[in-house]
């Protein structure tokens, strides 16, 4: 069984469209992130949740909102959608003490066209 | 802010060879440091984190340093394999008790057979 689980794994749209990503974990964590990862393979935080409350909030646009409908999901939805927030999107999960060991999903590369 | 950056963005090694990739950081305040890899088409794994109060640890075939003279990070991997080739992010928990880390550029290693 996969341990994070992000789908769809590629996800091309037309600018201006509205698109999720979901992801789910079945290591019973209580915390989940999202990363973006550009072209240059920098990898940014976007969200953290913690138990389904949101802990970390980057400087991210309005038009990105998380939803933690229970501890093991964590679902990206982004509106709007433009050119610049094409990139790999990452979920991650991780114990609340175990920051520094996250587990990573395999990442959904999304086109903006 | 933090700041964590990778001195090579590429490194070639010979199979057998030890690798070491290099990191400087700028935070005094890190907690800890942490090492993820990252396969072409996958998410990061983390391999091996050391404290900011330890010198050196390590792991199988791993091993870190931290230098918090010069704020300076490397990972050596000895007889660097095939399956070790990957984009190597170093990444910081920015002090005690934050719960989010921030990655650094990346190198990618690449082993010849």
């Amino acid at each position: 069984d996969t341990a994070v689980s992000q789908t769809p794994k590629y996800l091309v749209t037309q600018m201006g469209n509205d698109k999720s990503i979901k992801c789910e974990q079945n290591l019973g964590h209580d915390t989940m992130y999202w990363y973006k990862q550009d072209s240059k393979k920098f990898l940014k935080i976007m969200f953290s949740y913690n138990n389904k409350e949101l802990i970390i909030n980057e400087t991210v646009p309005n038009r990105f909102s998380p939803k933690s409908p229970d501890k093991a999901h964590l679902n990206l939805h982004i509106n709007s959608l433009e050119l610049g927030d094409s990139a790999v999107y990452f979920c991650a999960s991780s114990q609340d003490s175990a920051v520094r060991l996250q587990y990573f999903g395999a990442g959904t590369r999304l086109s903006v066209l | 802010g933090e700041s964590v950056g990778l001195h090579l963005p590429t490194l070639s090694v010979q199979e057998g060879d030890n690798s070491i990739i290099n990191c400087a950081y700028s935070n005094s305040a890190s907690d800890y440091f942490i090492w993820y890899k990252q396969e072409s088409g996958k998410g990061p794994q983390f391999i091996i984190d050391i404290r900011s109060n330890m010198d050196k640890r390590q792991g199988q075939r791993v091993t870190v340093l931290l230098n918090k003279t010069v704020k300076h990070l490397s990972l050596q991997i000895a007889a660097t394999q095939p399956g070790d080739s990957a984009v190597y992010f170093c990444a910081e928990i920015p002090s005690v008790g934050a719960n989010n880390l921030f990655f650094g550029t990346g190198t990618r290693l690449t082993v010849i057979p």
